[in-house]
């Protein structure tokens, strides 16, 4: 299992530049999610996904748009970087369950930097 | 909408003693679960301790257990034993029933030898 992996690792986008970061889990979980940390802010939810053909703002959603065409993929695009997207990106998945606590199971993260 | 609160933006405890990070939060439902996940310098998240809001019980972890206050909307992690490997930041998260999943905004520990 390579669990939860993230492409790529770290990006330079110049303003109004668009990019996908990709996300991608290999443990048939149903639910996933991106996140956005920036300093002294903790995580912030962007987008999550209850399946395939289903997905819903967080917290944060301006500026990012998703989709989950299939249970394993989950990507993140950006239609016009903006220097206050600057952060770093996670992905993260688990299972869900009536009345169960899944744990997520977090990526390794995307540093983005847009100048 | 739902919030939490991490009051302690930092912390230090000595190597071997007993620390206890604060954590609150703000939400209507009944039915939810509370995390706490550790970040170490290499940035990954790792799930220290999780709670369900159902359960009585204060959940344990070996030396991580928590004091989760349901009237007060209170989830309290407390290290004991401290050892110089559980520096890290620390983050409180409330996941509820639409899963939707809410972070604090952290607090870093020191371990001082």
């Amino acid at each position: 299992n390579a669990g939860v992996t993230q492409t790529p690792k770290f990006q330079v986008l110049k303003t109004g530049q668009s990019m996908t970061l990709q996300c991608a889990q290999d443990m048939n979980h149903e639910y996933m999610s991106w996140y956005r940390q920036d300093p002294g802010m903790g995580l912030r939810l962007i987008h999550y996904s209850v399946g395939a053909g289903i997905t819903d703002q967080g917290e944060v959603p301006n500026g990012y748009n998703v989709s989950r065409s299939t249970t394993e993929d989950f990507p993140l695009r950006l239609l016009s970087a903006a220097p206050s997207q600057t952060s770093v990106y996670f992905c993260a998945s688990s299972y869900l369950g009536q009345g169960v606590t899944y744990e997520q199971y977090f990526g390794p993260g995307t540093r983005l930097t847009v100048t | 909408a739902q919030t939490v609160t991490q009051s302690q933006p930092e912390m230090s405890v000595q190597e071997a003693e007993t620390v206890t990070l604060s954590c609150t939060y703000d939400t209507s439902e009944s039915d939810y679960y509370l995390f706490w996940y550790k970040q170490p310098p290499s940035r990954q998240m790792i799930l220290v301790i999780r709670q369900e809001a159902y359960k009585q019980q204060n959940a344990t972890e070996n030396r991580f257990s928590v004091n989760f206050q349901k009237a007060a909307k209170s989830f309290s992690l407390k290290i004991s034993d401290s050892q110089l490997g559980d520096a890290a930041m620390y983050f409180c998260a409330y996941r509820s029933p639409d899963d939707k999943i809410i972070f604090g905004k952290g607090t870093r520990l020191h371990i001082l030898p």
